[in-house]
């Protein structure tokens, strides 16, 4: 059964700096791996999205990175900014898992101005 | 086009009773995707839709739980005799055959007293 974790739980940090966030899969057979943003009580935006065949993704400030072998996927948000602020949550699909996500926990990120 | 559409926001209930959710997708999107989200959780999968046929259904939908989507367009979740541990937020996403990103509503908000 895939699980998917993610690594810290919240992040606090003052506006600008650039941060990385952690995503780890247990089952290597992915199809491809998402990176959404939720803001608080709303739904998901999709904001990356990774094939299996791909190193990275790259959308304005946010890049995205996949190590397959390794079970590992990175956000990486550059110049950070207070509207970053929400919650950041990766989703894995299973090669064998028809069309299903499984989510990991979220990282709770706050920009600080 | 608006987006995928959830109604109603917010339910609240009273343990035993039953409440129906509805999803309206974004139009022509022929795939449409249920899942639970708890307080600090990410989002899990209950089932999917390919048109009008329901093609996946998760372990946590047990049988007090029905979805349907009868014409291939909007979707019904229902709950029946719902217990405390149902209060949760539930997301409804929808997406083309062919493509991979899905798109979420807002949400319901649903707590049960």
């Amino acid at each position: 059964k895939q699980e998917v974790t993610q690594i810290p739980a919240a992040l606090s940090v003052p506006e600008g700096e650039n941060l990385v966030l952690n995503c780890s899969f247990t089952d290597s057979a992915i199809y491809n791996l998402q990176w959404f943003r939720q803001d608080p009580g709303k739904g998901l935006t999709s904001l990356l999205l990774i094939q299996s065949s791909q190193r990275e993704q790259t959308s304005g400030r946010l890049n995205a990175s996949l190590d397959k072998s390794s079970g590992r996927s990175t956000l990486y948000i550059a110049a950070s900014q207070p509207g970053d602020s929400a919650t950041y949550l990766c989703a894995v699909r299973n090669n064998n898992a028809g069309n299903m996500l499984t989510f990991g926990g979220g990282t709770r990120l706050m920009v600080k101005p | 086009d608006t987006g995928v559409s959830q109604d109603p926001r917010h339910k609240i209930t009273k343990r035993g009773q039953n409440v129906t959710f509805r999803c309206d997708p974004i139009s022509e999107h022929n795939r449409l995707y249920w899942y639970r989200q708890t307080l600090g959780q990410g989002p899990e999968f209950l089932t999917y839709f390919q048109n009008e046929a329901q093609l996946e259904k998760s372990r946590l939908l047990s049988d007090r739980f029905s979805a349907e989507r009868p014409k291939g367009s909007f979707s019904t979740l229902e709950i029946q005799r719902t217990e405390q541990g149902d209060s949760a937020m539930y997301l409804c996403a929808s997406s083309l055959i062919a493509q991979e990103t899905q798109y979420f509503g807002p949400g319901t908000r649903l707590l049960v007293l």
